[in-house]
């Protein structure tokens, strides 16, 4: 238990659907991080939130809209995604100030049909 | 421009033996940091070790260690006495400045060790 909380842990959606991953984390984090990991690429970074403020958008699609509304819970909001999209989606969550590796969740398997 | 590499997609190793993942990095920044993490086949990414680039000493954790040549900006984890358990993928990351929120990754290694 590494104390971020991933929920769905299966995600099967429709391109026309709205869904969303949340994230929570118990460890009392001051930075938040969305990572998708394909069977193609390497884990790569998507999204960070540091104290609540996003300091990251890696070039992602808008399709893709995260959501920090406390420094204990990221969102993921998903709509009219492309089969290219189904991937592992990891949150993770650091105590950056202090230079600290990332906690993660148990990541969601997103399969876009 | 990568600045983590791996250059082994993947590895295969007898039980029992002492395993060698090599990962290069590129920064210029004094201060970084270098992790590995492991990910079993049920997907949860799990911290193996850490090293400061200031650090005097190789970082080590039980049966891993770090092999962190500066000069060369090489930080490769070794396994000693590789157990069937360890069969995963392999992850080197670098968090480019310590304060810097932003950790990357490498595209990692996958380790199978043979019974």
């Amino acid at each position: 238990e590494t104390g971020v909380t991933q929920t769905p842990r299966h995600l099967v959606m429709g391109m026309t659907n709205k869904k969303s991953l949340k994230c929570e984390q118990h460890l009392g984090h001051n930075a938040m991080y969305w990572y998708k990991q394909s069977a193609k690429k390497p884990l790569e970074l998507m999204f960070v939130y540091n104290f609540k403020e996003q300091t990251e958008n890696n070039s992602v699609p808008s399709r893709f809209s995260p959501e920090c509304p406390n420094s204990s819970h990221l969102f993921l909001h998903l709509h009219t995604l492309q089969p290219e999209d189904s991937a592992l989606y990891l949150c993770a969550s650091s105590q950056v100030l202090r230079g600290e590796k990332l906690f993660f969740g148990s990541g969601t398997q997103l399969s876009v049909l | 421009a990568q600045k983590i590499t791996q250059t082994q997609p993947g590895m295969f190793v007898q039980e029992k033996e002492a395993v060698t993942l090599d990962c290069t990095y590129d920064t210029s920044d004094p201060s970084y940091g270098l992790f590995w993490y492991k990910q079993p086949s049920s997907g949860e990414m799990i911290f193996l070790i850490y090293q400061g680039s200031y650090d005097q000493q190789n970082a080590t954790e039980g049966r891993y260690s770090l092999n962190f040549q500066k000069a060369r900006k090489s930080a490769n984890l070794v396994i000693s006495a590789s157990q069937l358990g360890d069969s995963a993928m392999y992850f080197c990351a670098m968090r480019e400045k310590v304060g810097d929120d932003k950790i990357i990754f490498g595209k990692g290694t996958r380790l199978h060790i043979l019974p």
